[in-house]
């Protein structure tokens, strides 16, 4: 099994700045996951990160917004770019093992 | 397209069964099956690939009709633990990317 870790765990942000959410893993993994999860609803894929190419981004989630980096094989960077009411959600990173994927805890974001 | 998950709520007594089922309207590769407690990361059940393989806990157990692109999670002899909301997050084409797209959720509550 992978441990995955995240931070911040939670943060409140104003509304037009950024934040980075970073994620570890405590072993080499190639495949990470970007989602988003608001309250109470369903798990949404913003993109795959995978080292040593470009983060392939699904419908709806953009590069501007949602820039990623994945600069080795335990970590990966998610950052929330100009931020509005709209990003307020918990972001997860995974990682994929041989056949499940494990969550990290997750970072709760607030922007007021 | 997001998969649909039935049904969305069921309550329980302790000992008893429930069937959650998850239907895609595309092609499917492999089904995965997690289930979340309250402010905590998904935690990975079951996957069901095409071609018949399955891998997950031993007490859960799970179909998937290639053909209807469905698949159903039963849970028998329902312990308090088991409460929770149980996802389906599936996996279509033949890619390889593992990346998901979840179903709504059901949200499963077992009473003493």
């Amino acid at each position: 099994s992978a441990v995955i870790s995240q931070k911040p765990s939670r943060d409140i942000c104003q509304r037009g700045t950024s934040l980075t959410i970073q994620c570890q893993v405590d072993s080499q993994v190639t495949m990470m996951f970007w989602y988003r999860q608001q309250p109470g609803q369903s798990l949404t894929l913003i993109a795959t990160a995978n080292q040593g190419s470009e983060a392939t981004y699904e419908s709806g989630f953009v590069i501007d917004k949602f820039p990623i980096s994945r600069p080795n094989l335990t970590f990966s960077t998610l950052t929330v770019s100009n931020m509005s009411p709209e990003d307020s959600s918990i972001y997860l990173c995974s990682v994929a093992a041989e056949y499940e994927q494990y969550f990290g805890p997750g970072t709760r974001l607030t922007v007021t | 397209q997001q998969p649909v998950q039935s049904p969305q709520a069921v309550i329980l007594r302790e000992g008893e069964d429930a069937v959650i089922n998850c239907s895609s309207s595309k092609a499917l590769y492999s089904v995965h099956w997690y289930r979340q407690k309250h402010g905590e990361a998904p935690v990975f059940l079951m996957i069901l690939l095409k071609g018949g393989e399955q891998k997950g806990h031993e007490k859960i157990s799970a179909s998937f009709n290639e053909k209807k692109q469905q698949s159903s999670l039963y849970l028998t002899a329902s312990q308090l633990s088991y409460s929770g909301t149980y996802f389906c997050g599936t996996e279509s084409g033949n890619t390889g990317r593992r990346a998901l797209t979840f179903g709504s959720g059901t949200r499963l509550q077992v009473q003493p």
